[in-house]
Protein backbone atom coordinates (compact mmCIF):
# COMPACT_ATOMS: atom_id res chain seq x y z
CA UNK A 1 0.00 0.00 0.00
CA UNK A 2 1.38 3.02 -1.15
CA UNK A 3 1.21 5.84 1.34
CA UNK A 4 1.85 9.51 2.56
CA UNK A 5 2.14 10.07 6.49
CA UNK A 6 1.88 13.53 8.02
CA UNK A 7 1.19 14.11 11.95
CA UNK A 8 -2.04 14.81 12.14
CA UNK A 9 -1.49 17.89 15.30
CA UNK A 10 -2.43 19.69 15.52
CA UNK A 11 0.04 21.79 15.58
CA UNK A 12 -0.14 25.39 17.56
CA UNK A 13 2.14 28.20 16.28
CA UNK A 14 2.27 31.46 17.84
CA UNK A 15 1.64 34.66 15.28
CA UNK A 16 4.84 35.49 14.01
CA UNK A 17 6.47 32.38 14.49
CA UNK A 18 7.60 29.64 11.85
CA UNK A 19 5.29 26.56 11.26
CA UNK A 20 7.30 23.39 10.11
CA UNK A 21 5.40 20.59 8.68
CA UNK A 22 6.88 17.24 7.68
CA UNK A 23 6.01 14.35 5.00
CA UNK A 24 7.04 10.84 4.51
CA UNK A 25 6.22 9.12 1.75
CA UNK A 26 6.64 5.37 0.37
CA UNK A 27 6.28 5.38 -3.53
CA UNK A 28 9.21 5.79 -4.84
CA UNK A 29 7.95 6.55 -8.34
CA UNK A 30 6.15 9.70 -7.12
CA UNK A 31 7.25 12.66 -9.86
CA UNK A 32 6.65 15.88 -7.54
CA UNK A 33 4.80 16.83 -4.21
CA UNK A 34 1.90 19.29 -3.95
CA UNK A 35 1.27 20.74 -0.45
CA UNK A 36 -2.37 22.27 -0.18
CA UNK A 37 -4.19 24.13 2.22
CA UNK A 38 -7.71 23.31 3.08
CA UNK A 39 -10.20 25.22 5.66
CA UNK A 40 -13.07 23.20 6.96
CA UNK A 41 -15.71 22.35 4.54
CA UNK A 42 -13.48 23.75 1.40
CA UNK A 43 -11.61 22.25 -1.26
CA UNK A 44 -7.70 21.84 -1.52
CA UNK A 45 -5.92 24.94 -2.24
CA UNK A 46 -2.61 24.98 -3.84
CA UNK A 47 0.35 26.34 -1.83
CA UNK A 48 3.32 25.01 -4.08
CA UNK A 49 5.00 22.26 -5.50
CA UNK A 50 8.21 20.66 -5.73
CA UNK A 51 9.72 17.79 -7.79
CA UNK A 52 13.42 18.68 -7.52
CA UNK A 53 15.81 17.35 -4.27
CA UNK A 54 16.49 21.08 -2.17
CA UNK A 55 14.49 23.79 -1.29
CA UNK A 56 11.98 25.82 -3.08
CA UNK A 57 11.16 29.42 -1.92
CA UNK A 58 7.58 31.19 -2.56
CA UNK A 59 6.62 34.27 -0.52
CA UNK A 60 6.60 33.32 3.48
CA UNK A 61 6.08 29.33 2.28
CA UNK A 62 9.40 27.00 1.71
CA UNK A 63 9.02 23.68 0.40
CA UNK A 64 12.14 21.45 0.91
CA UNK A 65 12.50 17.56 -1.26
CA UNK A 66 14.52 14.89 -0.01
CA UNK A 67 13.65 11.96 -2.31
CA UNK A 68 16.74 9.56 -0.95
CA UNK A 69 15.16 10.07 2.83
CA UNK A 70 11.19 9.66 0.66
CA UNK A 71 10.58 13.21 3.02
CA UNK A 72 8.99 16.34 2.09
CA UNK A 73 8.22 19.66 4.17
CA UNK A 74 6.61 22.95 4.16
CA UNK A 75 7.72 25.77 6.07
CA UNK A 76 5.51 28.83 7.05
CA UNK A 77 7.43 31.80 7.98
CA UNK A 78 5.89 35.25 9.44
CA UNK A 79 2.56 32.61 10.39
CA UNK A 80 -0.35 34.69 10.62
CA UNK A 81 -4.16 34.15 11.96
CA UNK A 82 -5.46 33.09 8.39
CA UNK A 83 -2.37 30.36 7.73
CA UNK A 84 -4.68 28.46 10.27
CA UNK A 85 -5.63 25.35 8.29
CA UNK A 86 -5.45 21.87 7.92
CA UNK A 87 -2.10 21.36 5.33
CA UNK A 88 -2.19 18.37 2.83
CA UNK A 89 0.93 17.07 1.65
CA UNK A 90 0.71 15.07 -1.79
CA UNK A 91 2.67 13.06 -4.09
CA UNK A 92 1.52 12.32 -7.80
CA UNK A 93 2.68 9.51 -9.46
CA UNK A 94 3.38 9.08 -13.40
CA UNK A 95 -0.53 8.72 -14.02
CA UNK A 96 -1.71 11.78 -12.54
CA UNK A 97 -3.05 9.81 -9.34
CA UNK A 98 -2.55 12.31 -6.21
CA UNK A 99 -2.12 10.57 -3.61
CA UNK A 100 -2.79 12.25 -0.34
CA UNK A 101 -1.74 12.63 3.79
CA UNK A 102 -4.43 12.48 6.33
CA UNK A 103 -2.87 16.72 6.79
CA UNK A 104 -1.09 18.67 9.96
CA UNK A 105 -3.64 21.07 11.19
CA UNK A 106 -1.94 23.90 12.10
CA UNK A 107 -3.15 26.40 14.76
CA UNK A 108 -1.94 30.42 14.53
CA UNK A 109 -2.52 31.77 17.87
CA UNK A 110 -2.46 35.83 18.13
CA UNK B 1 -8.40 33.61 -13.25
CA UNK B 2 -9.74 30.58 -14.56
CA UNK B 3 -11.04 28.25 -12.00
CA UNK B 4 -12.90 24.63 -11.69
CA UNK B 5 -16.05 25.01 -11.38
CA UNK B 6 -18.86 22.35 -9.68
CA UNK B 7 -22.20 21.58 -9.46
CA UNK B 8 -24.84 21.43 -7.06
CA UNK B 9 -22.71 22.66 -4.12
CA UNK B 10 -24.68 20.47 -1.91
CA UNK B 11 -26.38 17.43 -3.00
CA UNK B 12 -29.62 15.30 -1.24
CA UNK B 13 -30.75 12.21 -2.45
CA UNK B 14 -32.08 8.87 -1.33
CA UNK B 15 -30.30 5.69 -0.95
CA UNK B 16 -30.55 3.85 -4.17
CA UNK B 17 -31.15 7.04 -6.47
CA UNK B 18 -28.95 8.33 -9.29
CA UNK B 19 -26.65 11.38 -8.83
CA UNK B 20 -24.80 13.11 -11.15
CA UNK B 21 -22.39 15.50 -9.96
CA UNK B 22 -21.09 18.34 -12.53
CA UNK B 23 -17.89 19.93 -13.07
CA UNK B 24 -16.14 22.83 -15.47
CA UNK B 25 -13.02 22.45 -15.77
CA UNK B 26 -10.62 24.74 -16.76
CA UNK B 27 -10.91 26.16 -20.50
CA UNK B 28 -7.63 24.88 -21.46
CA UNK B 29 -6.72 21.98 -19.48
CA UNK B 30 -6.25 18.32 -20.81
CA UNK B 31 -6.74 16.13 -17.83
CA UNK B 32 -9.61 15.64 -15.62
CA UNK B 33 -9.90 13.85 -11.75
CA UNK B 34 -12.68 13.14 -9.31
CA UNK B 35 -11.68 12.57 -5.86
CA UNK B 36 -13.66 12.57 -2.83
CA UNK B 37 -13.43 12.64 1.11
CA UNK B 38 -15.66 11.53 3.60
CA UNK B 39 -15.92 13.64 6.63
CA UNK B 40 -12.79 13.42 8.43
CA UNK B 41 -10.98 11.52 6.78
CA UNK B 42 -8.30 11.83 3.52
CA UNK B 43 -8.58 13.09 0.20
CA UNK B 44 -9.31 9.85 -2.05
CA UNK B 45 -8.70 9.50 -5.50
CA UNK B 46 -11.30 8.52 -7.50
CA UNK B 47 -10.35 8.39 -11.77
CA UNK B 48 -8.66 9.96 -14.10
CA UNK B 49 -9.57 10.98 -17.61
CA UNK B 50 -7.52 11.95 -20.67
CA UNK B 51 -8.76 11.92 -24.28
CA UNK B 52 -12.07 11.00 -23.70
CA UNK B 53 -11.28 7.66 -21.94
CA UNK B 54 -10.58 6.77 -17.83
CA UNK B 55 -6.99 7.01 -17.76
CA UNK B 56 -6.87 5.15 -14.32
CA UNK B 57 -9.83 4.01 -11.39
CA UNK B 58 -9.25 3.26 -7.87
CA UNK B 59 -11.03 0.33 -6.19
CA UNK B 60 -13.58 2.78 -4.91
CA UNK B 61 -14.64 3.57 -8.58
CA UNK B 62 -16.99 0.49 -8.52
CA UNK B 63 -19.72 -0.42 -11.57
CA UNK B 64 -21.72 1.66 -9.96
CA UNK B 65 -19.81 5.19 -11.10
CA UNK B 66 -19.17 6.48 -14.57
CA UNK B 67 -17.68 10.00 -15.76
CA UNK B 68 -17.86 11.34 -19.09
CA UNK B 69 -17.05 14.37 -20.78
CA UNK B 70 -20.60 14.62 -22.88
CA UNK B 71 -19.11 18.22 -24.83
CA UNK B 72 -16.10 20.28 -24.49
CA UNK B 73 -16.81 22.52 -21.00
CA UNK B 74 -18.85 19.63 -18.54
CA UNK B 75 -17.12 16.50 -17.17
CA UNK B 76 -19.41 14.61 -14.96
CA UNK B 77 -19.62 11.92 -12.62
CA UNK B 78 -22.40 8.99 -12.15
CA UNK B 79 -23.37 7.15 -9.29
CA UNK B 80 -25.75 5.13 -10.12
CA UNK B 81 -27.58 3.52 -7.44
CA UNK B 82 -26.03 5.04 -3.92
CA UNK B 83 -25.55 4.25 -1.23
CA UNK B 84 -25.47 5.47 2.58
CA UNK B 85 -20.95 4.96 2.25
CA UNK B 86 -21.17 7.74 -0.79
CA UNK B 87 -21.88 10.45 1.53
CA UNK B 88 -18.59 12.50 0.86
CA UNK B 89 -17.34 15.66 -0.41
CA UNK B 90 -16.80 15.40 -4.33
CA UNK B 91 -13.99 17.05 -5.92
CA UNK B 92 -13.45 18.01 -9.73
CA UNK B 93 -9.75 18.73 -10.49
CA UNK B 94 -7.78 19.54 -13.55
CA UNK B 95 -4.39 19.99 -14.83
CA UNK B 96 -2.90 21.44 -18.21
CA UNK B 97 -0.54 20.62 -20.90
CA UNK B 98 2.68 19.65 -18.33
CA UNK B 99 1.62 16.42 -18.54
CA UNK B 100 -0.22 13.91 -16.37
CA UNK B 101 2.06 14.76 -13.35
CA UNK B 102 1.28 18.70 -13.91
CA UNK B 103 -1.14 20.81 -10.84
CA UNK B 104 -4.13 19.93 -10.08
CA UNK B 105 -6.54 22.71 -9.17
CA UNK B 106 -9.28 21.90 -7.80
CA UNK B 107 -13.00 22.67 -7.74
CA UNK B 108 -15.32 23.82 -4.45
CA UNK B 109 -16.52 20.33 -3.88
CA UNK B 110 -20.18 18.71 -4.05
CA UNK B 111 -21.27 17.90 -0.56
CA UNK B 112 -23.23 14.90 -1.77
CA UNK B 113 -25.43 13.16 1.38
CA UNK B 114 -27.35 9.88 1.09
CA UNK B 115 -30.02 9.27 3.48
Amino acid sequence: QKEVEQNSGPLSVPEGAIASLNCTYSDRGSQSFFWYRQYSGKSPELIMFIYSNGDKEDGRFTAQLNKASQYVSLLIRDSQPSDSATYLCAGVDSWGKLQFGAGTQVVVTP
Amino acid sequence: EPEVTQTPSHQVTQMGQEVILRCVPISNHLYFYWYRQILGQKVEFLVSFYNNEISEKSEIFDDQFSVERPDGSNFTLKIRSTKLEDSAMYFCASSGIGGRTDTQYFGPGTRLTVL
